[in-house]
């Protein structure tokens, strides 16, 4: 069954300090992997885009890693602000000619001053 | 602010009752999907359409429906509702077709409440 699990469920950290989410997943085929930032209320942002080839990127203080033959996925938050409390998702899509988005349920991390 | 532009914010109905959700893809896009996000689930990919044809389907219901106009704005259809159909809807788009390599931009949702 395709699968995404995100871990942890929820995160609680202190403002300045680094953090790091888990994604693994179950999905076949794989085409490529994506990290997404909700803040309450509101729409998904794109943070990243990973694909098979790819073991590591970065935007700004965020950086994904990527390893494709566990199946496991990682988002590093470094140096932690307030408005980083948000929901990070992990989303994997599937290869084929629509493809398919297989959503986590996502990490709900809360940064406290 | 995604360009995603999403009516109403808010919407409160009765079960049984039918609602419309409107979308109003970016400047560009011709591409635009449906995600319901349940309380505690993660987003559930509904259906996509594609410069007003059909392009994909997801875990959409039967008593659910979409189309997208020659406009490129989309609506979606939700009838019969039911009280598990409580949940935010989000409408996203992007400029082509196939999510490989293809960012798609949110909208800021719509909350549906059905009592």
């Amino acid at each position: 069954k395709n699968q995404v699990e995100q871990s942890p469920q929820s995160l609680i950290i202190l403002e300045g300090k680094n953090c790091t989410l888990q994604c693994n997943y179950t999905v076949s085929p794989f085409s490529n992997l994506r990290w997404y930032k909700q803040d309450t209320g509101r729409g998904p942002v794109s943070l990243t885009i990973m694909t098979f080839s790819e073991n590591t990127k970065s935007n700004g203080r965020y950086t994904a890693t990527l390893d494709a033959d566990t199946k496991q996925s990682s988002l590093h938050i470094t140096a932690s602000q307030l408005s980083d409390s948000a929901s990070y998702i992990c989303v994997v899509i599937r290869g084929g000619s629509q493809g398919n988005l297989i959503f986590g349920k996502g990490t709900k991390l809360s940064v406290k001053p | 602010d995604s360009g995603v532009t999403q009516t109403p914010k808010h919407l409160i109905t009765a079960t049984g009752q039918r609602v419309t959700l409107r979308c109003s893809p970016r400047s560009g896009d011709l591409s635009v999907y449906w995600y319901q996000q349940s309380l505690d689930q993660g987003l559930q990919f509904l259906i996509q359409y594609y410069n007003g044809e059909e392009r994909a389907k997801g875990n959409i219901l039967e008593r659910f429906s979409a189309q997208q106009f020659p406009d490129l704005h989309s609506e979606l259809n939700l009838s019969s509702l039911e009280l598990g159909d409580s949940a935010l809807y989000f409408c996203a788009s992007s400029v082509i077709a196939g999510p490989i390599y293809n960012e798609q931009f949110f909208g800021p949702g719509t909350r549906l409440t059905v009592l």
